[in-house]
């Protein structure tokens, strides 16, 4: 099956500072969803990014397909945006999702 | 609108016991999945339903897990003779594939105790 890996594992950033979360797959994939995991463990829709750019606020997205990657960017990061991000691929847009291992957030005050 | 719905939230069962977890998918969204989170390993899929067409139930990891989906719209996971490595959180998705984009929203989980 396809393999999904992201980095960095972990991640402890100053509030206001900015990150970027990387996303790479193993093969050609038709659904790419970014999450975010709150501390009460619900799953947040952040972007639906199979290619492209997205944007939404401090958050942005870039998915390049060809390269089999995608980037997760939070600016002026806030202590709410604590939690663990997760990126899930899908070979058929609207079958499984193959979920990352995620990316452990924590922003300091 | 209401988001997809999952009961019980917490459910702590002897080892051995059959349980029976819920989802309410978001209403009007025909595709429907199973996906459990536990420590060991992470987030994964179990099986979806869309419309009428067969489940696919490739992530079941045992003869033991099976789910229905009755008129379409809601569903219940059911586990067998529950064992200490089925303790999860079992996590219920719904989408429209038939409006795209095939973006996948989740419950809140249902947080499963074997003793």
């Amino acid at each position: 099956g396809i393999q999904v890996e992201q980095s960095p594992p972990d991640l402890i950033l100053q509030e206001g500072a900015n990150s970027t979360l990387r996303c790479n797959f193993s093969d050609s994939v038709n659904n790419l969803q970014w999450f975010h995991q709150n501390p009460w463990g619900q799953l947040i829709n952040l972007f639906y990014i199979p290619s492209g750019t997205k944007q939404n606020g401090r958050l942005s997205a870039t998915t390049v397909a060809t390269e089999r990657y995608s980037l997760l960017y939070i600016s002026s990061s806030q202590t709410t945006d604590s939690g663990v991000y997760f990126c899930a691929v899908g070979v058929d847009s609207w079958g499984k999702l193959q979920f990352g291992a995620g990316t452990q957030v924590v922003v300091t005050p | 609108g209401a988001g997809v719905s999952q009961s019980p939230s917490n459910k702590v069962t002897e080892k051995g016991k059959d349980v029976e977890l819920r989802c309410d998918p978001i209403s009007g969204h025909t595709a429907l999945y199973w996906y459990r989170q536990s420590l060991g390993q992470g987030l994964e899929f179990l099986i979806y339903f869309q419309g009428n067409s067969a489940p696919d139930k490739s992530g079941l990891p045992s003869d033991r897990f099976s789910a229905e989906r009755t008129g379409g719209s809601v569903s219940t996971l059911t586990i067998q003779r529950t064992q200490q490595e089925d303790s999860a959180v079992y996590l219920c998705a719904s989408s429209s594939p038939g409006q795209g984009p095939y973006e996948q929203y989740f419950g809140p989980g249902t947080r499963l105790t074997v003793t």
